[in-house]
């Protein structure tokens, strides 16, 4: 199954900036899903959005979808350092398939 | 409201012992069911799925077998436990496949 590859893996930035992932696939998808996971716990749904949107908003979240580029971009804004985490990106074509993660520190 | 419980949280077992990993959810009816494993640093692979009692789909073959005894029950496995089967493993559950997934809390599986 195709994977969702983050860019870039490692992300340090200071409390109140926006952190940027982006995350590239290979093939056609339904959907495209980023979640969130703090060390040693279990992953967090954090937005899903559908092959036929472009933009979705939840709270400090923005994601886009580029399906002709093949990429998403999961945008966090004014930071915090409860956001320091793994973001992963999982792509849908029959079933979910997540990249290696994009680890964030948001320094206090 | 749905919950999902993942037991032991961490685990430490001798290579060739047996184990069992067992995953439940409540609040909800007929699940999509999931173990994933993760290494670490790395993403998840997903092992197995279920869409029903008894319907299982390994998704790559290895030492590990799974279970689904009763609707929100299931259940990983393995005879005798590998070095290379150390990891995090997630059992995870979904309303339809492919869509959003609710992970339980993980087990630290270490085999030495």
């Amino acid at each position: 199954s195709q994977q969702g590859e983050e860019d870039p893996q490692a992300l340090s930035i200071q409390e109140g900036e926006n952190a940027t992932m982006n995350c590239s696939y290979k093939t056609s998808i339904n959907n495209l899903q980023w979640y969130r996971q703090n060390s040693g716990r279990g992953l967090v749904h954090l937005i899903l959005i559908r092959s036929n949107e472009r933009e979705k908003h939840s709270g400090r979240l923005r994601v886009t979808l580029d399906t002709s580029k093949k990429s998403s971009s999961l945008l966090i804004t004014a930071s915090r350092a409860a956001d320091t985490a793994s973001y992963f990106c999982a792509t849908d074509t029959n079933r979910l398939a997540f990249g290696k993660g994009n680890q964030v520190v948001v320094i206090p | 409201s749905q919950t999902i419980h993942q037991w032991p949280a961490t685990l430490v077992q001798p290579v060739g012992s047996p184990l069992s990993l067992e995953c439940t959810v409540e609040g909800t009816s007929n699940p999509n069911l999931y173990w994933y494993r993760q290494a670490a640093g790395r993403g998840l692979q997903l092992l197995f799925y279920s869409v029903g009692i008894g319907q299982i789909s390994s998704e790559v073959p290895q030492n590990l077998s799974a279970s689904r005894p009763q609707d929100r029950q299931f259940i990983l496995s393995s005879k005798k436990l590998l070095l290379s089967d150390s990891g995090f493993y997630l059992c995870a559950w979904s309303v339809r496949v492919g869509e959003k997934l609710f992970f339980g809390s993980g087990t630290q599986l270490s085999v030495l």
